[in-house]
């Protein structure tokens, strides 16, 4: 499995735009980039999920370069419930021993 | 609510106890995965179970064991209970289309071993 890399905290204003970014340098061909957020004593929820190029959804966008070597999570307009850590997961989506690593805890304050 | 169900969602114990958790997964999957999470370890994966089958496995102890049910609910055995055992168990599903990464993960299962 890919290794990733992300910051391990952040912090933002109500209102801005966040962009988190992963690193996984040794993607392999198969291998798809998701995102999960996690709030404090909750299951994570999945955000996003992407090959190449943009993705967008209601929530967030995601945007992958063409070597695919890294990933950028952008959150339109965070608002305080946007506080969490946030997942950077990369992997074949159909041999899913997804590894969490510590993911970054994104604080938004007012 | 994601529709996988996990119970207990509190259970305290001691050491040397053994407990059983349980999962019911989301109608419809067919991968269920277990996940440990405590405060200085993150998001550990643990095993996962695919249609009754062992799929693949994680940093699980050889103290704790799993199984998927006909039905498909799982439970995740822990015996010989340590302190260190203390943490969050999450559970996971999805269908295992092959097409889609996304886990749906329950409300976990709050374990304290004093």
């Amino acid at each position: 499995l890919a290794k990733t890399t992300q910051p391990i905290s952040m912090d933002s204003y109500e209102g801005q735009e966040v962009n988190i970014t992963c690193s996984h340098n040794n993607i392999a061909t198969n291998d798809y980039i998701t995102w999960y957020q996690q709030f404090p004593s909750q299951g994570p929820r999945f955000i996003i999920q992407g090959y190449k190029t943009k993705v967008t959804n209601e929530v967030a966008s995601l945007f992958i370069p063409a070597d695919r070597k890294s990933s950028t999570l952008s959150l339109p307009r965070v608002s305080l419930s946007d506080t969490a850590v946030y997942y950077c997961l990369v992997g074949a989506p159909q041999y899913s021993t997804l590894t969490f690593g510590k993911g970054t805890m994104l604080l938004v304050s007012p | 609510d994601s529709g996988v169900t996990q119970t207990p969602k509190h259970l305290i114990t001691a050491t040397g106890q053994r407990v059983t958790l349980r999962c019911s997964p989301r109608s419809g999957d067919l991968s269920v995965y277990w996940y440990q999470q405590s405060l200085d370890q993150g998001l550990q994966f643990l095993i996962q179970y695919y249609n009754g089958e062992e799929r693949a496995k994680g940093n699980i102890l050889e103290r704790f064991s799993a199984q998927q049910f006909p039905d498909l609910h799982s439970e995740l055995n822990l015996s010989s209970l340590e302190l260190g055992d203390s943490a969050l168990y999450f559970c996971a599903s999805r269908r295992a289309d092959g097409n889609t990464g996304e886990l749906f993960f329950g409300e976990g299962s709050r374990l304290t071993v004093l």
